[in-house]
């Protein structure tokens, strides 16, 4: 079983949605829990980190996190064709850093 | 330019060569941390440093590959007796601390072996 897991998609939605990624971890003892965005042929760029249960927003970003669930998600509100990338969910568990495979998002103009 | 940088961006060798990277972290950082991404995957963790010393290192990691952060600041990646499936990405990434407000990455440097 992999540390985490998300769903690689292609996931599709039109300009001005609510893009919705998710991501299973498997270590109960994780910590903190981050989400990067991969443009093709670029280095992973770090969007969000989030630590403690519930939301947290920044600008058209939030991060969920249930612990209980082992779960944590991205939402982009009214997406743009410029979110169109590949986002990474990660999680450190003891000194590593864990990622997904990561879910391709496209938005559609 | 404050963010990691990594040199070469690009490298094409031929099998059985031995190629070396190497990056330079934010200058605050203390953690270093070298992966590997393949078309469709995660980064793959290799190592990390802290400081200087090197603190772990992928059961995957074969002999073959090595690392060294000699003054705890750049940090540079071997691979020795290169194969064709070394082909891939290598990214250089920095931290304060374990996690802190996460890790940041350079461009990476693109390895084809031939």
């Amino acid at each position: 079983q992999k540390e985490v897991e998300q769903n690689s998609g292609p996931l599709s939605v039109p300009e001005g949605a609510i893009a919705s990624l998710n991501c299973t971890y498997s270590d109960r003892g994780s910590q903190s829990f981050f989400w990067y965005r991969q443009y093709s042929g670029k280095s992973p760029e770090l969007i969000m980190f989030i630590y403690s249960n519930g939301d947290k927003e920044d600008g058209r970003f939030t991060a969920q996190l249930n612990k209980a669930s082992q779960y944590v998600s991205l939402l982009i509100r009214d997406s743009q064709p410029s979110d169109s990338a590949t986002y990474l969910c990660a999680c450190v568990t003891g000194n590593q850093f864990y990622f997904g495979t990561g879910t391709s998002l496209t938005v559609i103009p | 330019d404050t963010g990691v940088s990594q040199n070469p961006r690009h490298k094409i060798t031929k099998r059985g060569q031995n190629v070396t990277f190497r990056c330079d972290p934010i200058s605050e950082h203390n953690r270093l941390y070298w992966y590997r991404q393949t078309l469709g995957q995660g980064p793959e963790f290799l190592t990390y440093f802290q400081n200087e010393a090197q603190l772990e290192k992928s059961r995957l990691l074969s002999d073959r590959f090595s690392a060294e952060r000699p003054k705890g600041s750049f940090s540079t990646l071997e691979i020795q007796r290169t194969e064709q499936g070394d082909s891939a990405m290598y990214l250089c990434a920095s931290s304060l601390g374990l996690a802190g407000l996460g890790q940041f990455f350079g461009p990476g440097t693109r390895l084809t072996v031939l």
